[in-house]
């Protein structure tokens, strides 16, 4: 059984259309909760950490938070260079070193 | 060259080949991470080194073997693989916890 679910599997918007990704988790305790972006034929690129419920942080068109049971991914006004795929992860409390479990991911499609 | 850095990129062997992946990191972090990702499937833990010692070994088959000779370097060695072993390998390194982890663009890797 997941215990990070992603949703959508996959979404399209036009360039400038903003919207939510979401990330649910069931883990008992939150050590950290982290998004990746991955492009075709690379490995997950970091964005953001976040540790408790009312966490926000903000890269350029991005703005990820937290609450104790979901983080949202929000796009503002994406353009084409944002399709990607984008990564949840979380890393339970009292975890050991390098344990994160990570959703299935959201295949995002800008297009112009 | 900096990052982290896999090679061969992609790999195509048979049930009875013996091949390695190999990871390289530029960072100076202490600690080395194998990861596999299959379609449509999370990414999964397989292995941990932190400090050149083996932390984590996530119920991986001993065709699995990996192998750390410095905090630079780390490989994993295959053999006798299975066609549903195909996957992409993504090697991975970060200091202390996960906090930030750092990707290599992976090993596309075939079974026949």
């Amino acid at each position: 059984e997941d215990q990070v679910t992603q949703s959508p599997e996959a979404l399209r918007l036009q360039e400038g259309e903003s919207s939510s990704l979401n990330c649910s988790y069931t883990v008992s305790g939150l050590r950290g909760l982290f998004w990746y972006r991955q492009d075709p034929g690379k490995g997950p690129e970091f964005l953001f950490t976040l540790y408790s419920a009312g966490e926000e942080k903000e890269k350029e068109r991005l703005k990820a938070t937290l609450t104790k049971k979901e983080s949202f991914l929000h796009i503002t006004a994406p353009k084409p260079e944002d399709s990607a795929t984008y990564l949840c992860a979380v890393q339970p409390r009292g975890s050991t070193l390098g344990r994160l479990y990570f959703g299935r991911g959201t295949q995002l499609t800008v297009w112009p | 060259e900096t990052g982290v850095t896999q090679t061969p990129r992609h790999l195509v062997m048979g049930m009875t080949n013996k091949k390695s992946l190999k990871c390289e990191q530029h960072l100076g972090h202490n600690a080395m991470y194998w990861y596999k990702q299959s379609a449509k499937k999370p990414l999964e833990l397989m292995f941990v080194y932190s400090l050149e010692e083996r932390v984590e070994n996530n119920s991986v088959p001993s065709r699995f073997s990996p192998e750390c000779p410095n905090s630079s370097h780390l490989f994993l060695h295959l053999h006798t693989l299975q066609p549903e072993d195909s996957a992409l390998y993504l090697c991975a390194s970060s200091q202390d916890f996960p906090e930030k982890l750092f990707f290599g663009s992976g090993t596309q890797l075939s079974v026949l």
